[in-house]
């Protein structure tokens, strides 16, 4: 157990809105991800973070943003939710050595 | 860039019986390879992991998985399944960051079914 809790656990949203997940960890680590997991795509990276401020794009990253102000939170928000952003959010933070751990996931419908 | 396969997407067993999952990896480097599990409903498990040495290499729940270079290849082997590993199945390959990060890249899944 990394201490990983991401939250909301299920959201439904209207298309064009925008949303915000919050990932929460309590082990200091520097790395923190996020994913997005669909069926027949396996998990894909969306952006991750190697510390406060430093955040880098993932291979799907297009319409997410984040932001780390803190070295326990990284936050994904979905600047204008689409139907295709219908999805499984998971958050990962890094362990070692190069171990990552997985939050429980957030499930999200854009309606 | 690096990338994975898992050939198989659902994989039905009979409780007891042996198992193989194959994953295959495109990567120029030394890989760093995983084999995650996934309940339903649930988050990633790390069952194993593959850095250097030894290439046959012990998990959690009694599976193995053996990476043979030359066939690129990080196979998750079980001698008798369980009920309780119906699950789905995600290999991974692992890029290392500077300051001591990774990035992952997954394969699509095998999804395991076990029948008693």
């Amino acid at each position: 157990d990394a201490g990983i809790t991401q939250s909301p656990r299920h959201k439904v949203t209207e298309t064009g809105t925008p949303v915000t997940l919050r990932c929460h960890q309590t082990e200091n680590h520097r790395y923190m991800y996020w994913y997005r997991q669909d069926p027949g795509h396996g998990l894909r990276l969306i952006h991750y973070s190697y510390g406060v401020k430093d955040t880098d794009k993932g291979e799907v990253s297009d319409g997410y943003s984040v932001s780390r102000s803190k070295t326990e939170d990284f936050l994904l928000t979905l600047e204008s939710a689409t139907s295709s952003q219908t999805s499984v959010y998971f958050c990962a933070t890094i362990g070692q050595p190069y171990e990552q751990y997985f939050g429980p996931g957030t499930r999200l419908t854009v309606t | 860039a690096q990338s994975v396969t898992q050939p198989d997407i659902h994989i039905t067993v009979s409780e007891g019986a042996s198992l193989e999952l194959r994953c295959n990896y495109s990567y120029g480097a030394t890989p760093y390879l995983f084999w995650y599990v996934q309940s339903p409903g649930q988050g990633l498990q790390l069952l194993l992991k593959y850095f250097s040495g030894d290439t046959l290499v012990q998990g959690i729940k009694g599976f193995e998985a053996e990476f043979k270079r030359s066939q690129s290849s990080f196979n998750l082997r079980k001698p008798s399944v369980h009920w309780s590993d119906a699950a789905e199945y995600f290999c991974a390959v692992g890029a290392v960051l500077t300051g001591g990060g990774n990035k992952l890249t997954f394969g699509t899944g095998t999804q395991l079914k076990v029948e008693l």
